[in-house]
């Protein structure tokens, strides 16, 4: 089982230009979460899909979106990216049968030059 | 709102030596609290949640509702235990996978 995996695992990017990060899940689980992770600081939460829908969303402007698909991986996209979005983005997914057990991915690394 | 409050970012030991890692929380209602932590070059990964009551890898952590605190300890330190240790809350009143809130973290570093 491969866990989580992100891709891709760094990109540079422009200021105002837009990006997508992706999610496979650890085989099992169908919740993905996502969490941005600046330098020095521990990882944010940005927002959770389950059944294809956002079920939770943390204090992200609505530049960040998301999707699910049926095959339950996910995709982060962030519009009009700003130098302060530069950060390690985290994909951890779950199984809502297994409190609290979320399994995280190794991340993609965005700079925004 | 829930916050995570790690006050120290370093932690240096020798070998041998107790370790505490302080964390501190903010939450209305009924938390659930856990260490991650991430070992160089390596994933975040859960080290203990405190409704387990278990002990890992020799550290134990106990929830103080009193202090708002959920401390991490271990009374011999060893060098396998440098990593970033970071102290996480979810709201246990609103589903077992609620959003985590995280601390800034903060660097173990256990010297020989």
């Amino acid at each position: 089982d491969a866990g989580v995996t992100q891709s891709p695992t760094h990109l540079i990017k422009t200021r105002g230009q837009q990006v997508t990060l992706r999610c496979s899940p650890k085989s099992g689980h169908d919740t993905v979460s996502w969490y941005q992770q600046a330098l020095g600081q521990g990882p944010q939460f940005i927002f959770q899909y389950y059944e294809e829908e956002e079920r939770q969303r943390g204090n992200f402007p609505d530049r960040f979106s998301g999707h699910q698909f049926p095959n339950y991986s996910s995709e982060l996209n962030v519009n009009a990216l700003l130098l302060g979005d530069s950060a390690l983005y985290l994909c951890a997914s779950s199984d809502p049968r297994v409190p609290y057990g979320y399994t995280f991915g190794s991340g993609t690394r965005l700079t925004v030059v | 709102a829930q916050r995570v409050t790690q006050p120290e970012k370093l932690l240096s030991v020798f070998k041998g030596a107790p370790v505490e890692l302080k964390c501190n929380y903010s939450y209305s209602g009924s938390p659930e609290l856990f260490w991650y932590v991430q070992y160089s070059r390596q994933r975040l990964q859960l080290l203990l949640r405190h409704i387990s009551r278990e002990s890992i890898k020799g550290f134990t952590a106990d929830l103080n509702k009193g202090e708002t605190s959920f401390h991490l300890k271990k009374p011999f330190a060893q060098e396998e235990d440098s990593a970033m240790y970071y102290c996480a809350l979810s709201g246990g009143d609103t589903g077992a996978n609620s959003k985590l809130t995280f601390g800034k973290g903060i660097t173990l570093s256990v010297r020989p």
